[in-house]
């Protein structure tokens, strides 16, 4: 399958640092999703991404659609504890979504 | 939150048994979704629902099957459990395949 490569893999950082994690792939695709999993829960779509070269934000967290469609990028500014848990990027394709490997993110208060 | 349960929410079986895993919507969405999630891999589809009695493969659909008799609920079966199948299962559904709401998961221990 097409398969996406998600970095890093785990992520150990100090409260108040800025986070940034990316996804990428061999192949274009037409949207980029980023979901968060807390502990012990489902995963929650985060932001969702549907041009080359968008940029969009949803409070401390901005996600771009790589210019080349091939990958993309989370930034988490001034990271909080609530920040704890597993980020997954994932693309669409034929009524599917397709998950990165996860980048688990652990906060030292 | 979306209106999505799975049932049970832990299960604790022997090799060879049957399991019948349960995803309920109160949404009235289209698609549903089932997918596994283990270390190391994420989460992995392993069947979906397009409609009632519509249904598909994912990329981990060995010994498992699905049945979707009406809209609110997809069942997840594996006919005969292996340890392999130890995971924590996720059910999801959605109006459009994008923006998928994802059920609170079913850890399911296959001894």
């Amino acid at each position: 399958g097409q398969q996406l490569n998600q970095s890093p893999q785990s992520m150990f950082i100090q409260e108040g640092e800025d986070v940034s994690m990316n996804c990428t792939s061999s192949s274009i695709f037409n949207t980029w999703l980023w979901y968060k999993q807390d502990p012990g829960e489902g995963p929650v779509l985060l932001i969702a991404l549907y041009k080359a070269g968008e940029l969009t934000s949803n409070g401390r967290l901005t996600a771009q659609f790589g210019i080349t469609r091939k990958d993309s990028f989370l930034n988490i500014s001034a990271s909080i504890p609530s920040d704890v848990g597993i980020y997954f990027c994932a693309r669409e394709g034929a009524q599917k979504l397709v998950f990165g490997q996860g980048t688990r993110l652990t906060i030292n208060p | 939150d979306a209106g999505i349960t799975q049932s049970p929410r832990h299960k604790v079986t022997e090799t060879g048994t049957p399991v019948t895993l349960r995803c309920h919507q109160t949404e009235n969405h289209r698609y549903m979704y089932w997918y596994r999630q283990d270390p190391g891999h994420g989460l992995r589809l392993i069947h979906y629902s397009y409609g009632v009695k519509d249904t598909d493969k994912g990329e981990v659909s060995d010994g498992y099957s699905v049945s979707r008799s009406k809209t609110e609920d997809f069942l997840l079966t594996l006919e005969s459990a292996t340890s392999s199948q130890t995971s924590v299962y996720f059910c999801a559904i959605a109006r459009g395949f994008e923006t998928q709401y994802f059920g609170p998961g079913t850890r399911l221990l296959v001894l």
